[in-house]
């Protein structure tokens, strides 16, 4: 299994643009969590689905943020409009929600915002 | 609502000798999930061991082991026969294991560095 697939690896953007950063579960999972990570605050939990579906997304900092999960494979986060204290690394994880569930990341994205 | 404490943030070892890493939480839930996370430079998370709160027995992976104290509510870890490849942020994760809720809290982490 090719584990969980995060796009882009590094990203660098201006204050104000638009920023999508993309997720693919590893294939069979059905939970997908997206986590910021920065030195301040530590690992956060932004926003959970379950089959596809929102469960909890109190950790989303603002309406600036959004996440989609239009198909099992497939779920992006979206930053509108982008500011520099959203400078993170931001993680795609996913889980089967039985059992253990244990969580399995994806490498990250870097991001920065000038 | 649960809770997970990492309160050493920093711990060094020697090559070669052993290492405990602390970790406590709260919860009221008598069936649960704990879980130890390895980050490394490279920022990849890496599972590392996992105890299921019913289950007695510690857990056990090659070098890394747990020592699970249900009534104490902590769950230390240990790692023996320290490598330069252990140095890393190592953080601990409660999952409760009612209905749904995947869910996962993590502690603050801790960053272990080994000593060549």
């Amino acid at each position: 299994d090719a584990g969980v697939i995060q796009s882009p690896r590094h990203e660098v953007t201006e204050m104000g643009q638009e920023v999508t950063l993309r997720c693919k579960p590893i294939s069979g999972h059905n939970s997908l969590f997206w986590y910021r990570q920065t030195m301040m605050r530590g690992l956060e939990l932004l926003i959970y689905f379950n089959n596809n579906v929102p469960i909890d997304d109190s950790g989303m900092p603002e309406d600036r943020f959004s996440a989609k999960m239009p198909n099992a494979s497939f779920s992006t986060l979206k930053i509108q409009p982008s500011e520099p204290r959203d400078s993170a690394v931001y993680f795609c994880a996913s889980s089967l929600w039985t059992n253990l569930g244990e969580q399995y990341f994806g490498p990250g994205t870097r991001l920065t915002v000038t | 609502a649960q809770t997970v404490t990492q309160s050493q943030p920093e711990m060094s070892v020697q090559e070669a000798e052993t290492v405990t890493l602390s970790c406590t939480y709260d919860t009221s839930e008598s069936d649960y999930y704990l879980f130890w996370y390895k980050q490394p430079p490279s920022r990849q998370m890496i599972l590392v061991i996992r105890q299921e709160a019913y289950k007695q027995q510690n857990a056990t992976e090659n070098r890394f082991s747990v020592n699970f104290q249900k009534a104490a509510k902590s769950f230390s870890l240990k790692i023996s026969d320290s490598q330069l490849g252990d140095a890393a942020m190592y953080f601990c994760a409660y999952r409760s294991a009612k209905g749904a809720n995947s869910k996962l809290t993590f502690g603050k982490g801790i960053t272990l560095s080994v000593r060549p």
